[in-house]
């Protein structure tokens, strides 16, 4: 069965620190992979999306940054946080076969940035 | 662009009975998919439901069940025997078939509070 994992679970990084979260999926192969952040109470915002190795879709333009090293591997990077960073990031994967049409995300990352 | 509304931010059931949340969304695209996702306090988002848009025929899974209505564009989620270990936000999710972009666009959320 696929199994999605992320870490860390919480961080808390001063305002202007480095950022890496990283997210990696089993069980499955070339799966789409997605960053989401949720700010308290609200829904979903889609940050980034990638299709293969390499291939990285930008939704919010912001001083975040993902890449792909590796087929079932996601990491969500900055090189200096922002306040308005904090938030509640969730990684997702979905089929990049067609096999299935749902999400199915990680526990999550809660960032607190102070 | 596609867009999902859930008009309902928040909404009480009592305990063991039945509660309707709305969704409706804008698209223009006869292939789509839908989905009712379910959100605990522990943050761990929970596939409900999922609807495909070329079945007319009502996606159910034990007490949930959902009212697809392709014309009107609606996509209501019932929860029957309402249970408190159902108290969560709820999103309604559409992912799009077009040109395999692969993307999911999510609602705002409906807190659902369930009273015993």
């Amino acid at each position: 069965s696929q199994t999605i994992h992320q870490w860390p679970a919480t961080l808390v990084q001063p305002v202007g620190s480095p950022l890496s979260l990283e997210c990696t999926v089993e069980g499955t192969s070339n799966p789409n992979l997605y960053w989401y952040r949720q700010a308290a109470g609200r829904g979903l915002q889609l940050l980034f999306y990638s299709v293969g190795i390499g291939q990285i879709s930008s939704e919010v333009p912001q001083n975040l940054s993902a890449s792909r090293p590796q087929d079932r591997q996601f990491i969500l990077s900055s090189k200096k946080l922002l306040l308005s960073d904090s938030g509640f990031y969730l990684c997702a994967w979905s089929s990049g076969t067609g096999v299935s049409y749902e999400q199915y995300f990680g526990p999550g990352t809660r960032l607190t940035v102070t | 662009a596609q867009t999902v509304t859930q008009s309902q931010p928040e909404m009480s059931v009592q305990e063991a009975e039945t509660v309707t949340l709305s969704c409706t969304y804008d698209t223009s695209e006869s292939d789509y998919y839908l989905f009712w996702y379910k959100q605990p306090p522990s943050r761990q988002m929970i596939l409900v439901i999922r609807q495909e848009a070329y079945k007319q025929q009502n996606a159910t899974e034990n007490r949930f069940s959902v009212n697809f209505q392709k014309a009107a564009k609606s996509f209501s989620l019932k929860i029957s025997d309402s249970q408190l270990g159902d108290a969560a936000m709820y999103f309604c999710a559409y992912r799009s078939e077009f040109r395999r972009t692969y993307k999911y666009i999510f609602g705002t959320g409906t807190r659902l509070k369930v009273l015993a």
